[in-house]
């Protein structure tokens, strides 16, 4: 059984389009995020819920808005999209607090 | 800022021969934690390691935390050409949770 999972695995669009990503975690965690990696591997947190409750908004512009409509799901949706959106995104769970996170396999967003 | 910085950036090592990376980061943590990427892939956690504790195992990983130069070392024994990825470092210093901020990677080759 895959732990965390996304979709889709690749996403290619046009400028302007909007976009929604899936993630799905099956490991009961209360906690979960959304990471953005660039072309260098540079792999940034975006976002955290903990139990359907925002707790980490990082300097992300308001284009991206993301929803979770319990504590196993946590979409991310994208508006207008911008070429430097192309990147891999990748969602993570982990029980409350510090410890290990879970990562899906991401997402590869292509932009054009 | 970025908090971690992973030394050296490429690491190119026949099998069999030890591997080691270092992480240096620049604030207070709660915890030290490594991840492996390969290639196409999410992130895998290998070691947590808590500010309190100097060093920890696990099979061929072992991970040493000094808090008192902000630095760490994963050192991978007998490698393997499956040990072929990026390694990352993420430090903790989350007030409530979990809150990672990666280091830039280091990307390991182990030739056959």
């Amino acid at each position: 059984d895959t732990a965390v999972s996304q979709t889709p695995k690749y996403l290619v669009t046009q400028m302007g389009n909007d976009k929604s990503i899936k993630c799905e975690q099956n490991l009961g965690h209360d906690t979960m995020y959304w990471y953005k990696q660039d072309s260098k591997k540079f792999l940034k947190i975006m976002f955290s819920y903990n139990n359907k409750e925002l707790i980490i908004n990082e300097t992300v512009p308001n284009r991206f808005s993301p929803k979770s409509p319990d504590k196993a799901h946590l979409n991310l949706h994208i508006n207008s999209l911008e070429l430097g959106d192309s990147a891999v995104y990748f969602c993570a769970s982990s029980q409350r607090g510090p410890y290990e996170q879970y990562f899906g396999p991401g997402t590869r967003l292509t932009v054009t | 800022s970025q908090q971690g910085e992973e030394d050296p950036q490429a690491l190119s090592i026949q099998e069999g021969e030890n591997a080691t990376m270092n992480c240096s980061y620049k604030t207070s943590i709660n915890n030290l934690q490594w991840y492996r990427q390969n290639s196409g892939r999410g992130l895998v956690h290998l070691i947590l390691i808590r500010s309190n504790e100097r060093e920890k195992h696990s099979g061929r990983l072992r991970v040493t935390l000094d808090t008192s130069k902000k630095s760490s070392s994963l050192l991978i024994t007998a490698s393997r050409a499956a040990d072929t990825a990026s390694y990352f470092c993420a430090t903790d210093a989350g007030t409530s949770g979990s809150r990672l901020t990666f280091g830039e990677g280091t990307q390991l080759t182990v030739n056959p």
